[in-house]
């Protein structure tokens, strides 16, 4: 089982630039989430989703976008990256409100 | 405010050496407590689900149990390759999926 796939893994983005992050999960859930994770700050909920064609803002939504065209994939935008935003990306998924999954990351470096 | 506080930040361990990870949380009520591993590189892996205080729930090495303002991960007898962040969520009332509230870690060396 693939689980939750996330594309790319790296990349390095000159400030100003655009990009997106795409997610696939083959586990037919409902629900699908963007999370941030820094040093010293813990997993950060950027965007997430309670089913196709549906979005919400978590808690840190400011510089990003997203959409969910299809159930089974979540895409997190980035218009115009800045060097805050270097990071590392979490994608994850539930059935409904359970237990979450997650992708294995992906790794932004604005510079 | 909600919060979830894990403690210590880091431990380190000798191999066979029994230890607890601490979980507190404040919430205006629990729906759920989430542990999860996290290796270097890699994203975080599921362990347990905890619904309400009392409840215990094993795997392997592993024991993680639940009261009213905290949660513990047991690890007996550990071994170097429970060498890992193990990190604490927990899920409140009131708020939806979307609220799932993170701790910052616990990172574990177990040394041979």
């Amino acid at each position: 089982n693939a689980g939750v796939t996330q594309t790319p893994k790296f990349r390095v983005l000159k400030t100003g630039q655009s990009m997106t992050l795409l997610c696939a999960q083959d586990m037919n859930h409902e629900y699908m989430y963007w999370y941030r994770q820094d040093p010293g700050m813990g997993l950060r909920l950027i965007h997430y989703s309670v089913g196709e064609g549906t979005t919400a803002k978590g808690e840190v939504p400011d510089g990003y976008n997203v959409s969910r065209l299809k159930k089974q994939n979540f895409l997190l935008g980035l218009e115009s990256a800045a060097p805050s935003q270097t990071s590392v990306y979490f994608c994850a998924s539930s059935r409904g409100e359970n237990t979450i999954y997650f992708g294995e990351g992906s790794w932004l470096t604005v510079v | 405010e909600d919060q979830v506080t894990q403690s210590p930040e880091a431990l380190r361990l000798q191999e066979g050496e029994s230890s607890s990870l601490n979980c507190s949380y404040t919430v205006s009520g629990l729906r759920g407590l989430f542990w999860y591993r996290q290796d270097p590189g890699k994203g975080p892996e599921f362990l347990f689900t905890l619904y309400s205080a009392g409840e215990e729930k094993e795997k392997e090495r592993l024991k993680a149990t639940l009261t009213k303002k905290e949660s513990f991960l047991h690890i007996t007898a550990p071994k170097p390759e429970d060498s890992a962040t193990y990190l604490c969520a927990v899920l409140a009332y009131g708020g939806s999926q979307g609220n799932l509230i993170f701790g910052k870690g616990t990172k574990l060396s177990v040394k041979p």
